[in-house]
């Protein structure tokens, strides 16, 4: 069964970038497309963007001037980069696998806290 | 307004049903798109319930008991997530979700109280 695991820095200061990983196993990531969605505490799910395995990516409208989400097929590994960040973009930030149905497979989720 | 709005709040007996809506913004036709469902629960990513499109074009999520179903109600322009014999269990948040634009829309979700 696929397991994804994101890691990354759980304190990013205001302005800078947040940068996430999400490893794949048990899996490969050729033939899906690999969101990253986040959630700030307390409130709902917000989607960030998508990247298929061949690197064709979509965001969401509002975060795409920040945000790039790339592919590395050899690592199995998905990335996000997200600049100029503030303290509205703390949040638990998960990686999720969509099937032809629906997000199967999730990471745990990681939280990235803006704070000086 | 939000493309996706959900009632913040829904409380329901045990062995009653809850209906769960999902109301699209006035200019998006509920007809044109499967509505997703999702549930979670605390510390716990969300997890798919179920899709519905049609009664043609509906979709289990694997191991999702049939007392959750999905419906529309086009006058009000909505997916609806219908929880038949309520149990403690199902108390958690649901999220709504479409395809819109080349995006994922979240809906903004509605805690489900079982008491």
């Amino acid at each position: 069964q696929v397991q994804l695991q994101e890691s990354g820095p759980g304190l990013v200061k205001p302005s800078e970038t947040l940068s996430l990983t999400c490893t794949v196993s048990g899996g490969s990531i050729t033939g899906f497309f690999w969101s990253w969605i986040r959630q700030p505490p307390g409130k709902g799910p917000e989607w960030i963007g998508q990247i298929y395995y061949r690197g064709t990516t979509n965001y969401n409208p509002s975060l795409k001037s920040r945000v790039i989400i790339s592919v590395d097929t050899s690592k199995n590994q998905i990335s996000l980069d997200l600049n100029s960040v503030t303290a509205a973009d703390t949040a638990i930030y998960y990686c999720a696998r969509e099937s032809s149905t629906d997000f199967d497979s999730w990471g745990q989720g990681t939280l990235v806290t803006v704070s000086s | 307004q939000a493309v996706l709005t959900q009632p913040s709040s829904l409380s329901a007996s045990p062995g009653a049903s809850a209906s769960l809506t999902c109301t699209l913004r006035s200019g998006i036709n509920v007809d044109s798109f499967r509505i997703y469902w999702y549930q979670q629960k605390p510390g716990s990513p969300p997890q798919y319930l179920l899709r519905y499109k049609s009664e043609s074009d509906t979709q289990q999520g694997s191991g999702v008991p049939s007392r959750f179903s999905g419906s529309k109600d086009a006058s009000a322009n909505a997916g609806i997530l219908l929880i038949s014999g309520l149990q403690s269990e199902d108390e958690a948040d649901y999220y709504c979700l479409i395809w819109h634009s080349s995006a994922w829309v979240f809906g903004g979700g509605t805690k489900l109280t079982v008491l």
